[in-house]
């Protein structure tokens, strides 16, 4: 079965613009959830889906949004784009909400 | 914010020694879970233990829990040149929803 697949692995973005991230969850998991990681740091909590309804956000800005549609899969979206966003984007799918499979992530860099 | 601290930040050891790493967190859990990654891409879930667990096997790996000192540590024994990785706790909590906490990680070089 194939993992968790995020797409693109690398992006480069300027100030000021808008990014839409993709995530496609094992298949049987409802649950997805982001996450932010900065370089030397732990993964941050974003947002969490689970049936396609947001059950959980985590202390971002509201120019961070997310959806899941019918399949699972998921996109993150932040608009106006600010240095600070440049990170590696984690998505994560999993069945009973406890164990997290891990996609391999988005780099993000914002110039 | 971070849920959890991990200590110690690094730990260089011998391949064949053991390393132990140390998880503090701050509020009630569900569970502890502990994941590694390497080269800063995805994370790999190790290992699980619940809030009413006090220690767990898996393999070389062996997690403790106490939930008196919020506090877990991860032992991996006769340490390879391939766990050399970051590794990181991440609480479980239940409120509405599961969210996994993660911790700010040890990186963790198994010298040759």
């Amino acid at each position: 079965d194939a993992g968790v697949t995020q797409s693109p692995t690398h992006l480069i973005k300027t100030r000021g613009q808008h990014v839409t991230l993709r995530c496609s969850p094992i298949s049987g998991h409802k649950s997805v959830s982001w996450y932010q990681q900065v370089l030397g740091q732990g993964p941050q909590f974003i947002f969490q889906y689970y049936e396609k309804e947001e059950r959980g956000r985590g202390n971002f800005p509201d120019r961070f949004s997310a959806r899941q549609f019918p399949n699972y899969s998921s996109e993150l979206n932040v608009n106006a784009l600010l240095l600070g966003d440049s990170a590696l984007y984690l998505c994560a799918s999993s069945l009973d909400s406890e164990k997290l499979f891990f996609g391999s992530g988005t780099q993000l860099s914002v110039l | 914010s971070q849920q959890g601290e991990e200590d110690p930040q690094a730990l260089s050891i011998q391949e064949g020694e053991n390393a132990t790493m140390n998880c503090s967190y701050k509020t009630s859990i569900n569970n502890l879970q502990w994941y590694r990654q390497n080269s800063g891409r995805g994370l790999v879930h190790l290992i699980l233990i619940r809030s009413n667990e006090r220690e767990k096997h898996s393999g070389r790996l062996r997690v403790t829990l106490d939930t008196s000192k919020k506090s877990s540590s991860l032992l991996i024994t006769a340490s390879r040149a391939a766990d050399t990785a970051s590794y990181f706790c991440a609480s479980g909590m239940r409120g509405g929803y599961q969210k996994v906490t993660f911790g700010t990680g040890t990186k963790l070089q198994v010298i040759p």
